[in-house]
């Protein structure tokens, strides 16, 4: 099993519709948790972050993390067409030394269209 | 303020041919990263250095070396390309000391084939 779970997609919605993006991880030990955006060609960008669980939200995104099921989530409400891109979360440990670092799922392509 | 820069953009090798990456950061950050990124395969870390004068082997450091030259500066050297190695790499700086809680910002990319 791999440490983060990331449904590739493609998902494809409709403008204005609210778009949910999920990770599962089976790491207990994680406790920072980050979504980002990456468009075509581009180097990603960090969208939202989350310490342990609990909600928080930004404008039309909000990042859930409920450590108990070993899920995060992000939501944005009012999909435009320029949120198409990939979101990939991403999330580490408390601990120091090589559990600090960062562990990526492996993106979901989304595609907003007009 | 450019953030993270880094040279080349595109770059085709030869089998056995070697390069280095280049990778800049005007943030005044101590954390650089280097990772690939691959279909299907997510970003994975190949090395990263938490201060200047430090340096680790991240998840798939094989093939690769690294310097990094000053806090501002960190290059990834392939000594001996091999058509394994094309992938999209990205270099990433963040703030802290501990990785604990980092934040990473991404460069743009480059584009490495190998023929």
């Amino acid at each position: 099993q791999k440490e983060v779970e990331q449904d590739p997609g493609p998902l494809s919605v409709p403008e204005g519709a609210i778009v949910s993006l999920n990770c599962t991880y089976s790491n207990s030990a994680f406790q920072y948790f980050m979504w980002y955006r990456q468009y075509s060609r581009k180097g990603p960008e960090l969208l939202m972050y989350t310490y342990s669980s609990g909600n928080k939200e930004d404008g039309r995104f909000t990042a859930q993390v409920d450590k108990s099921s070993k899920y995060i989530s992000l939501f944005i409400r009012d999909s435009q067409p320029s949120d198409s891109a990939t979101y990939l979360c991403a999330m580490s440990a408390q601990d120091g030394g090589s559990q600090g670092n960062l562990i990526f799922g492996k993106g979901t392509k989304l595609s907003v269209k007009p | 303020n450019a953030g993270v820069t880094q040279t080349p953009k595109f770059q085709v090798l030869k089998t056995g041919q070697s390069m280095t990456l280049q990778c800049a950061q005007d943030m005044n950050h101590n954390s650089m990263y280097w990772y690939r990124q691959d279909p299907g395969m997510g970003l994975r870390l190949i090395y990263y250095s938490a201060s200047e004068g430090t340096t680790d082997k991240g998840e798939v450091p094989n093939g690769y070396n690294v310097s990094r030259l000053n806090k501002r500066e960190f290059s990834l050297r392939l000594e001996s390309a091999a058509p394994s190695q094309t992938s999209v790499y990205f270099c990433a700086s963040s703030p802290l000391l501990s990785r604990r809680t980092d934040t990473q910002y991404f460069g743009p990319g480059t584009r490495l084939t190998v023929l």
